[in-house]
């Protein structure tokens, strides 16, 4: 079966930009979770949404938003990009987190 | 809340010796652990999973772990290195409180480095 796919896999864009970001969960998965990595910070968690619903959030400003559709599929949103904001995206989906978490290939976006 | 330390951020073996990569945790609730790999440029796959049954996990290529409670620990183990595990090896916790979920926590991930 097909696995998590995120698009774009690259993506350059200038400060002050907003930029969206794209997840399609395995079929069947109705949580999906996002996740920034970076070098300096490592990997931290964003949101998970299930059922269309955010569930929980991680410390990250508020320029950062996400939403899900009843199809399961994700987007995620940063507004008003900064430097900092360059980093890989992953997200995850999974039927229930007992059942661990299968993750996408990532968008990895710079900011210039 | 919950937390994950990898206590080693390099490991360096031989081709054909055993690999020990230490994770210790901490969770206000009974946690869900798991071992992620990644390799140069790619995601992040699934090695195994503790979910409250057998403390004593395999996983995928010869990898197993051991949940021990006590010691608040889930080293990850592989009798004899293979240069494709030649990767960073994340320790990953989930928890669930009062029904939200809090999301996975990380290690700072440990760079697993073989040497022939």
């Amino acid at each position: 079966k097909a696995g998590v796919t995120q698009t774009p896999r690259y993506l350059i864009k200038t400060r002050g930009q907003q930029v969206t970001l794209s997840c399609s969960p395995i079929s069947g998965h109705r949580s999906v979770s996002w996740y920034q990595q970076t070098p300096g910070q490592g990997l931290q968690f964003l949101f998970e949404y299930f059922s269309e619903t955010q569930r929980n959030k991680g410390n990250f400003p508020g320029r950062f938003s996400g939403r899900q559709f009843s199809n399961s599929r994700s987007e995620m949103n940063v507004s008003t990009l900064e430097l900092g904001d360059s980093a890989l995206y992953l997200c995850a989906s999974t039927p229930g987190p007992s059942y661990g978490y299968t993750f996408g290939s990532g968008t990895r976006l710079t900011v210039v | 809340a919950q937390s994950v330390t990898q206590l080693d951020s390099h490991v360096s073996v031989s081709e054909g010796t055993p690999v020990l990569l230490r994770c210790n945790y901490s969770s206000s609730y009974s946690p869900s652990l798991f071992w992620y790999v990644q390799h140069p440029n790619k995601g992040l796959q699934l090695l195994l999973k503790y979910t409250s049954a057998a403390t004593l996990v395999k996983g995928i290529n010869g990898f197993e772990a051991e949940f021990k409670k006590s010691e608040t620990s889930f080293h990850l183990t592989k009798p004899s290195a293979h240069m494709s595990d030649a990767a960073e090896y994340f320790c990953v916790v989930s928890t669930y409180s009062g029904g939200g979920a809090d999301g996975l926590t990380f290690g700072k991930g440990t760079h697993l480095i073989i040497q022939p």
